[in-house]
């Protein structure tokens, strides 16, 4: 069975910081990743989606690595804004899932980025 | 973007009633849609998959005379939470794959709160 773990748990920063979060998993067959945001009461945005050939994806301030031979993959935030303050969760699809698109998410860091 | 609208955002009910859920994909179509739940400070969690025209695969401990979904059209997907009871209070989202894409686009989700 699948399993997806993140650290920290919370995490929270002054702004401006260089920041990374961990995720790992336990079965490196996997399809893809995607790392989500989610505010409080909110559902989720997706920030990056990285297939399993790829090692790394960028949008703006954000990069997302993968390791699939350790099953690590980071979020790096870059220049940290308080608007940056949610919780983060990454999310793995298997390889071999009947079920189709199934993910798995780990348990989130929350982000607090304090002005 | 692809987007995805949940309704209703929040609904708080009498224990013993039922409350229905929608998931729609406005702007494009999705075969597959998913249903997930969250706890208070857990991770979501997947509760089944339901593909158009077919009936929905429920995951393991997810009673699926409880919690009946349909998805008659390419474009909507629907959770029954029938006969609710405090229990069932939590953060339900529903999240949709376009056709032609591996990226999963969420909807806002539903709080419920039973009474």
């Amino acid at each position: 069975k699948q399993e997806v773990t993140q650290i920290p748990a919370a995490l929270s920063v002054p702004e401006g910081e260089n920041l990374v979060l961990n995720c790992s998993f336990t079965d490196s067959a996997i399809y893809n990743l995607q790392w989500f945001r989610q505010d409080p009461g909110k559902g989720l945005t997706s920030l990056l989606l990285i297939q399993s050939s790829q090692r790394e994806q960028t949008s703006g301030r954000l990069n997302a690595s993968l390791d699939k031979s350790s099953g690590r993959s980071t979020l790096y935030i870059a220049a940290s804004q308080p608007g940056d303050s949610a919780t983060y969760l990454c999310a793995v699809i298997l390889m071999n899932n009947n079920a189709g698109n199934m993910l798995t998410f780990g348990g989130g860091t929350r982000l607090m980025v304090k002005p | 973007g692809a987007v995805v609208s949940q309704h209703p955002s929040w609904v708080i009910c009498k224990s013993g009633t039922s409350v229905k859920i929608e998931c729609r994909s406005l702007d494009f179509q999705a075969t597959t849609m998913f249903w997930y739940r969250q706890f208070p400070k857990q991770s979501l969690m997947l509760m089944a998959t339901s593909n158009e025209g077919s009936k929905a695969t429920y995951e393991q401990g997810v009673e699926k005379d409880k919690f009946l979904i349909n998805h008659a059209s390419l474009t909507l997907s629907t959770l029954t939470v029938t006969s609710a009871h405090p229990e069932d209070s939590s953060f339900y989202i529903c999240s949709a794959r376009r056709v032609g894409s591996e990226k999963l686009f969420f909807g806002s989700g539903t709080q419920l709160s039973v009474l």
